[in-house]
């Protein structure tokens, strides 16, 4: 079964230090990767995502995350967080494969950026 | 462009009644993916559309139901709900079923 692991459900960060929320997922042939941010009472924002290429991959607003195909991971990082970055980072694969095209989340790791 | 939008917000409803849940793609997305999210958790997939035909389903009830209609909206319907029905309800839009999806601000779901 597809599956998608945030080892972290909470990860507490002093401001303008840096961050690393983890995601492993279900190895599979084919994969496409995404990062959903969700700031309280809202839905989901794309944040990033990687589908082929550079296995780096970087958001606007200074996150980035690398596939790792070896260690079924893609772990987002960010140099230096700012209170705004607090809210619900969510991780998310869609698996190749006949008809599969939906979403697999994992449950989240809220982020709280301390002042 | 706007984005994807849904409706209503929030709604409250008793056990056993019936809910219709609207989205609006974001405009030329030709699909439409519906997702749960309980409290605490990931959002779980319940159907996709594309060209108004179902394409997927995830592992929900026959309770659940969903259409496409020709302008590419789509209604989620849920019958006799229960108290565990209770959840943020996203649409999710995209070119097609393969494209990268975006998703809208959810309903919030209240059975009581």
């Amino acid at each position: 079964a597809q599956s998608v692991t945030q080892l972290d459900s909470q990860v507490p960060v002093f401001e303008e230090a840096p961050v690393e929320l983890r995601c492993n997922y279900s190895s599979s042939v084919s994969v496409y990767l995404f990062w959903y941010v969700q700031y309280p009472n809202q839905g989901l924002q794309l944040l990033l995502k990687y589908l082929s290429g550079s296995t780096l991959v970087e958001s606007i607003n200074g996150f980035e995350a690398e596939f790792n195909k070896s260690q079924t991971s893609f772990h987002l990082r960010k140099p230096s967080v700012h209170i705004s970055d607090t809210a619900e980072y969510f991780c998310a694969v869609r698996y190749s494969g006949a008809g599969s095209y939906q979403l697999t989340f994992g449950k989240g790791t809220k982020l709280s950026v301390i002042p | 462009d706007a984005g994807v939008t849904q409706s209503p917000t929030h709604l409250i409803k008793t056990r056993g009644q019936h809910v219709t849940l609207r989205c609006s793609p974001i405009s030329g997305h030709k699909s439409v993916s519906w997702y749960q999210q309980v409290l605490g958790q990931g959002p779980q997939f319940i159907f996709q559309y594309y060209e108004k035909e179902e394409r997927g389903r995830g592992n929900f009830p026959d309770r659940f139901s969903a259409r496409q209609f020709p302008n590419y909206s789509s209604e989620l319907n849920v019958n006799a709900l229960l108290l565990g029905d209770s959840a943020l309800y996203l649409c999710a839009s995209s070119w097609t079923r393969q494209e990268t999806q975006y998703f809208g601000p959810g309903t919030r779901l209240l059975v009581l």
